[in-house]
């Protein structure tokens, strides 16, 4: 089965920008979708097909997947940024299934 | 605005089968777009479960499938999960999703709050 890695845990300062990676096999040829998850709370679309963001998403937050990794940026950081963040594709290679990422904490110095 | 609301014991004893509703607001689930599951243990990452057309087309999850059945209720624009033979590792946070079509991709653009389900005797 498909899998996606992400580092367990991302340190950033206000204001700073965060950086946070998304890898798996020849992920380039897939779109990678990004979602935030605060403490006891649902998790919410912040980015998809690679680099668009929904309506209401700040855009602070911005996505690229142009080679061997995805990323998730995120500019200019603030307190409320603080949270857990998973990459997520769509497999069709074989069984066709939803994957996430193993998830990253970002802290906010 | 699609609102999505999960509803079911939260308590299940092992070896039982786990059953959840999920009632949707806003949007008629006859229009179109999947629907489906998303779980996550307490402390641990997410791991999805399966979606569901208004046809009554699934997709699951290949390391769940044995286990897994979805329905769907147009007349009352509900859906729901039964996940059968339960054990400790099946206690999680259980979201109902929309599937969200994108041009390259599918996502879940809409979750409902999550309902905790333990399994324990």
């Amino acid at each position: 089965s498909y899998v996606l890695t992400q580092p367990p845990s991302v340190s950033v300062a206000p204001g700073q920008t965060a950086r946070i990676t998304c890898g798996g096999n020849n992920i380039a040829s897939k779109s990678v979708h990004w979602y935030q998850q605060k403490p006891g709370q649902a998790p919410v679309l912040v980015v998809y097909d690679d680099s668009d963001r929904p309506s209401g998403i700040p855009e602070r937050f911005s996505g690229s997947n142009p080679g061997n990794t995805a990323t998730l940026l995120i500019s200019r950081v603030e307190a409320g940024d603080e949270a857990d963040y998973y990459c997520q594709v769509w497999d069709s290679s074989s069984d066709h299934l939803g994957v996430f990422g193993t998830g990253t904490k970002v802290t906010v110095l | 605005q699609v609102q999505l609301q999960e509803s079911g014991p939260g308590l299940v004893k092992p070896s039982e089968t786990l059953s959840l509703t999920c009632s949707v607001s806003g949007y008629s689930i006859s229009y179109g777009y999947y629907w489906g599951w998303v779980r996550q243990p307490p402390g641990k990452g997410l791991e999805w479960i399966g979606a569901i057309y208004h046809s009554g087309s699934t997709y699951y999850n290949p390391s769940l499938k044995s286990r897994v059945t979805m329905s769907v209720d147009t007349s009352k624009n509900q859906f729901s999960l039964r996940l059968s033979s339960v054990t400790a590792a099946d206690t999680a946070i259980y979201y109902c999703t929309r599937r969200g079509d994108g041009l390259f991709g599918y996502y879940f653009d809409h979750w409902g709050q999550g309902t905790l389900v333990t399994v324990s005797s």
